[in-house]
């Protein structure tokens, strides 16, 4: 029941706008975006909490589809600093809680090129 | 800089040996989960620790085994290596608030087994 994400791979040229969605099978409690660096760690970006509303900070945001079990993420103007890959990681609805743990999409490449 | 810690970043390890990883949890966090990052995914959920305690685990045989001691560190052993054992492990740290937890990932270690 891993998330899937989309697109697959995306290229863009700084100052244009992305969109990458993450769906899921089972109704979610959480989604937690992340983006990761060739050789790095996954850096946190954002959590969305079922309920809950549109987050962001300046030119990157996402939200939360309860209806469909969906969130997207927005990158908006982009630059140089976005290129890396972009993972959603999905708690579950576990007895009216969370299952505690993140499963994780394959991933988004994102590529900003100059 | 999330403030966790891990050790080694580098590992090489033949088929069929044994290996421990280790993880230090950002300050007044309680929970660390385990993850397996093979070339192209994204992380695969291992386990997970909340105060001592595995809460949690993922698709993993049980030569996947972990530890946390009383100052949230944690260990991950991995018994008779095979060569598909071969990824960048991470570990990350959490505390429960209200709603959801975020998890922070440290900077992995890299595992490569001949």
């Amino acid at each position: 029941q891993q998330p899937v994400q989309s697109p697959q791979a995306v290229i863009l040229r700084e100052g244009e706008d992305a969109v990458i969605n993450c769906s899921s099978s089972k109704a979610l409690y959480s989604v937690h975006w992340y983006r990761q660096k060739h050789g790095e760690a996954p850096v946190f970006l954002m959590i969305l909490l079922k309920g809950g509303e549109q987050k962001g900070h300046e030119k990157i945001s996402a939200s939360f589809n309860e209806k469909k079990q969906q969130s997207s993420l927005y990158l908006t103007a982009s630059q140089l600093s976005y290129s890396g890959t972009y993972f959603c990681g999905t708690e579950w609805v576990n007895y009216g809680g969370s299952q505690g743990n993140l499963i994780f999409g394959k991933g988004t490449k994102l590529s900003v090129k100059p | 800089e999330t403030g966790v810690t891990q050790s080694p970043t580098h590992l090489i390890k033949t088929r069929g040996q044994q290996v421990t990883l280790r993880c230090s949890s950002q300050s007044g966090h309680n929970t660390v989960s385990w993850y397996q990052q093979a070339l192209g995914q994204g992380p695969q959920f291992i386990f997970q620790y909340y105060r001592e305690e595995e809460n949690g685990r993922g698709n993993f045989p049980p030569r996947f085994s972990g530890l946390q001691f009383p100052n949230y560190s944690s260990e991950l052993n991995v018994n008779a290596l095979e060569l598909d054992d071969s990824a960048l492990y991470l570990c990350a740290s959490s505390t429960r608030l209200a709603g959801a937890e975020t998890q922070y990932f440290g900077p992995g270690t890299r595992l490569l087994v001949l």
